[in-house]
């Protein structure tokens, strides 16, 4: 089965700063790997996919993620983060083999300050 | 397109009472999911369905029963109520098709079990 790993729980980051968020995984074929972003009550919206191909991918929003098979990882960054970045972030993976279950990360926050 | 609909918003449940959650979705989807999120962790699955009338268990299913009647609808039934079901509710839908498995989630149902 897989499963996905956030480090951080939460993270402070000053509006204009750079921002990177880690999610690691387990799992044993090439997985699909996800970022989602959550508003304050609000649902999930989906910032950028890998499923195969380039390793670098863009999303929406100026977020972009790094596919690092040899590390597991799959790492989200921007390289200048606006007051309107601040939310919760979660990594997913997806099984090739197991079609429609997904693993979430627990999560982390992100605070932006002045 | 409306995408994920959900309802209700918010409902408050006496211990041994039952609801059902509703979910909609408008974008022709096979797949369709349902996930609990409680504070401080990620989404868990409780049931997905890949088509209608097929269902599976996820992550989470006690407590729960879903039916999977027509490709629109998932909903998802609480029989007897209790505390530990207090979250929020959130379902999604996806393509089934590789490559397009994107999720789109609801905007969610919160449920408080008194």
């Amino acid at each position: 089965a897989q499963s996905v790993t956030q480090p951080d729980i939460h993270i402070t980051v000053s509006e204009g700063a750079s921002l990177e968020l880690r999610c690691n995984y387990s799992y044993g074929a090439t997985p699909y790997l996800f970022w989602y972003v959550q508003s304050p009550g609000q649902g999930l919206q989906l910032l950028l996919k890998y499923f195969s191909g380039d390793t670098l991918v863009q999303g929406i929003k100026g977020f972009e993620a790094e596919f690092k098979r040899s590390q597991s990882s799959f790492n989200l960054r921007k390289p200048s983060v606006h007051w309107s970045d601040a939310a919760e972030y979660f990594c997913a993976v997806g099984a090739t083999d197991s079609w429609g279950k997904f693993q979430f990360g627990a999560g982390t926050q992100v605070v932006v300050t002045p | 397109n409306a995408g994920v609909t959900q309802t209700p918003k918010f409902r408050i449940l006496k211990i041994g009472q039952s609801m059902t959650l509703q979910c909609t979705q408008d974008m022709n989807h096979n797949y369709m999911y349902w996930y609990r999120q409680d504070p401080g962790m990620g989404l868990k699955l409780i049931y997905y369905s890949v088509g209608a009338g097929i269902t599976d268990k996820g992550e989470v299913p006690n407590g729960y029963n879903v039916s999977r009647s027509t490709t629109e609808d998932f909903p998802l039934r609480l029989e007897l109520a209790a505390p530990s079901q207090t979250s929020v509710y959130f379902c999604a839908s996806s393509y089934s098709v590789a490559d397009q498995e994107t999720q789109y989630f609801g905007p969610g149902t919160r449920l408080l079990v008194l």
